[in-house]
């Protein structure tokens, strides 16, 4: 299984909403992100778990809460999000524990996510 | 600091016509890696090639090519006899250093549309 599973594919929520984008992956990689892409946009970094563990945060708002329930698994829960907020949100995986990046990463999908 | 720049922002062509998509990058690191990934509407990255910096031999995949030249710190990424399945988006990246060694910089993208 070489495959970065992402679910749900679309997602459209209110702002008083609460709801999770779920991230899947059976390569035995050792840590998994979380990226935000906005239209005509490169990738941003949002979050690294490595081996589980929360590694960087890089400054999100606390309405984006994630969590690594195991190896496999990462989560990404949404509330009181913006309309701004309407993004692709990626979810990526690399073989390397946080450290020199060196086979790159393996994405997923994404879940386009509209904040209405 | 780590920084990747693509100046195509959209390229048009005709079908079978052959394409360079142009990517230019800055380091201070003496050992780095760059990377090519492919974005169709879909929104999955798609990886396409790895190369690190010992190695400056062109690299052909069927008809990708890639011409990795040190000397002018560009990583330029040739599509022979274009397809429509071609059209994407397409990233050129490369790791951050020092305490960002775990993420990827990216290039902002060259949105490439093959017509029939």
């Amino acid at each position: 299984d070489t495959e970065v599973t992402q679910t749900p594919k679309h997602l459209v929520m209110g702002m008083t909403n609460k709801k999770s984008l779920k991230c899947e992956q059976h390569m035995g990689h050792r840590a998994m992100y979380w990226y935000k892409q906005k239209a005509k946009k490169p990738p941003e970094l949002m979050f690294v778990y490595s081996y589980e563990k929360l590694s960087i945060n890089e400054s999100v708002p606390s309405r984006f809460s994630p969590e690594c329930p195991n190896s496999s698994l990462l989560n990404l829960h949404l509330h009181a999000l913006q309309p701004e907020d309407s993004a692709l949100y990626l979810c990526a995986s690399s073989q390397e524990g946080i450290g020199w990046l060196v086979r790159g990463y393996t994405f997923g999908s994404g879940t386009r996510l509209t904040v209405v | 600091a780590q920084k990747v720049t693509q100046a195509q922002t959209e390229i048009s062509v005709v079908e079978k016509e052959d394409v360079t998509l142009d990517c230019v990058y800055e380091t201070r690191d003496t050992t780095y890696y760059l990377f090519w990934y492919k974005q169709p509407p879909s929104g999955e990255l798609v990886f396409l090639i790895r190369r690190n910096s010992f190695d400056e031999q062109n690299e052909i995949s069927g008809r990708y090519s890639w011409n990795f030249q040190k000397s002018t710190s560009s990583f330029n990424f040739t599509i022979t006899a274009s397809q429509v399945v071609d059209s994407a988006v397409y990233f050129c990246a490369l790791p951050g250093t020092d305490d960002s060694s775990y993420k990827l910089i990216f290039g902002s993208g060259t949105r490439l549309l093959v017509r029939p």
